[in-house]
């Protein structure tokens, strides 16, 4: 697979547990931002999205936590599998045509 | 299915010598983009276009063009690849901008020695 990241901050989670992934955002007029999964070998994809006129969002086994106050996100996992194994990605909108993505968080689930 | 097709998978290349990656996506979508990701630097924009004929610079244009003739096709140039240009390469592609998300498609490692 491709490696997208050496020396990539790492969350080791059981199986089972939760987990919570975290993202600081740079601008504080970004208001639309987005978590992205990324396995090996293989492109981002969209998880879930939040806009700023919220604060939290929930998907199906995933939610989005929103902190404008500290500009922080966090993307939480409930009952972790070993198919979240995976590198996160938080993107922030700065304007209409952009996203900015952060270096991303890997995910290693162990049994 | 809809998907963004990016080709080739992988490409080793030699300085100088030019080449295009195709990025072909099949769900009508205004807005496509080109980002390079590389370790340490997370996924940085190269150019976008916000419809046919029209195209934009991202964060790291230099050494790279693109053209949008059409809807589907987003084509990445490198007219005289350099070793710094070696990467992994994404298309994506959006209904209409940024704030509707992106659909990335599978990548291209490019290695050009």
């Amino acid at each position: 697979g491709e490696s997208v990241g050496l020396h990539l901050p790492t969350l080791s989670v059981q199986e089972g547990d939760n987990s919570i992934i975290n993202c600081a955002y740079s601008n504080s007029a970004s208001d639309y931002f987005i978590w992205y999964k990324q396995e090996s070998g293989k492109g981002p994809q969209f998880i879930i999205d939040i806009r700023s006129n919220m604060d939290k969002r929930q998907g199906q086994r995933v939610t989005v936590l929103l902190n404008k106050t500290v500009k922080h996100l966090s993307l939480q996992i409930a009952a972790t599998q070993p198919g979240d194994s995976a590198v996160y990605f938080c993107a922030e909108n700065i304007n209409t045509d952009k996203l900015i993505f952060g270096t991303g968080t890997r995910l290693q689930v162990f049994p | 299915e809809a998907q963004v097709t990016q080709n080739p998978r992988y490409l080793i290349t030699v300085t100088g010598k030019k080449l295009t990656v195709t990025c072909s996506q099949n769900m009508n979508h205004e807005y496509m983009s080109w980002y390079r990701q590389d370790p340490g630097l997370g996924l940085r924009q190269i150019y976008y276009s916000m419809n046919v004929e029209v195209t934009d610079k991202g964060d790291v244009p230099e050494g790279y063009k693109v053209s949008r003739k059409e809807k589907r096709n987003f084509p990445l140039i490198l007219e005289s690849p350099s070793p710094n240009q070696t990467s992994l390469y994404f298309c994506a592609s959006s209904l209409r901008g940024s704030r509707y998300g992106y659909t990335f498609g599978s990548g291209t490692r490019l290695t050009v020695v």
